[in-house]
């Protein structure tokens, strides 16, 4: 079974529009997280959630929403997508903050707006 | 502010050899912890090894090792008998209890060559 799982993996999507990705995570922990990693490769968070309860939100615009339905889940919702927007977005979780055991990611998501 | 430092955007080794990535971080808290992923082509982020800031034993996991040392503030990957499926990109991260936020450096890309 796989630990964070995210979906979709790839997606292709023109200026403008909506997307979202999924992430779910079978592991129990109680807090999920997205981070963006652009093309140079530099790793940034963006959102965390504790028990669906936000609780880092960086400065990104405010096209970007995510959503937590559960503490399983956290699910990221990106509005009039822009060129600037394409990355690999991870999803990870952990527990107790990362403390000792850090954090585990998802497989990404690479975004490509055209 | 909590950040991290890696001086070298890419390194090469010699399969079977020994390679060290340097890593550097500042923080004002005395309670962290500092960790080391590894992301394949594959795009998979990887924890390879963690250090708690208040052991002073230097961590270890099979070929990987860290010096830690906590009054310079650095943490360098010491990889041993490096193979060929070492090659990676490879991210130091440093976790403080207040922020709960995992803090990554921009990255250092490892080729093994045979």
């Amino acid at each position: 079974d796989t630990a964070v799982s995210q979906t979709p993996k790839y997606l292709v999507t023109q200026m403008g529009n909506d997307k979202s990705i999924k992430c779910e995570q079978n592991l129990g922990h109680d807090t999920m997280y997205w981070y963006k990693q652009d093309s140079k490769k530099f790793l940034k968070i963006m959102f965390s959630y504790n028990n669906k309860e936000l609780i880092i939100n960086e400065t990104v615009p405010n096209r970007f929403s995510p959503k937590s339905p559960d503490k399983a889940h956290l699910n990221l919702h990106i509005n009039s997508l822009e060129l600037g927007d394409s990355a690999v977005y991870f999803c990870a979780s952990s527990q107790d903050g990362g403390r000792g055991g850090g954090y585990t990611f998802g497989s990404g998501t690479r975004l490509t707006v055209v | 502010a909590q950040t991290v430092t890696q001086s070298q955007p890419e390194m090469s080794v010699q399969e079977a050899e020994t390679v060290t990535l340097s890593c550097t971080y500042d923080t004002s808290e005395n309670n962290y912890y500092l960790f080391w992923y590894k992301q394949p082509p594959s795009r998979q982020m990887i924890l390879v090894i963690r250090q708690e800031a208040y052991k002073q034993q230097n961590a270890t996991e099979n070929r990987f090792s860290v010096n830690f040392q906590k009054a310079a503030k650095s943490f360098s990957l010491k990889i041993s008998d490096s193979q060929l499926g070492d090659t990676a990109m490879y991210f130091c991260a440093s976790l403080t209890y207040n922020t709960d936020k995992l803090i990554f450096g921009t990255g250092t890309r490892l080729q093994v060559f045979p």
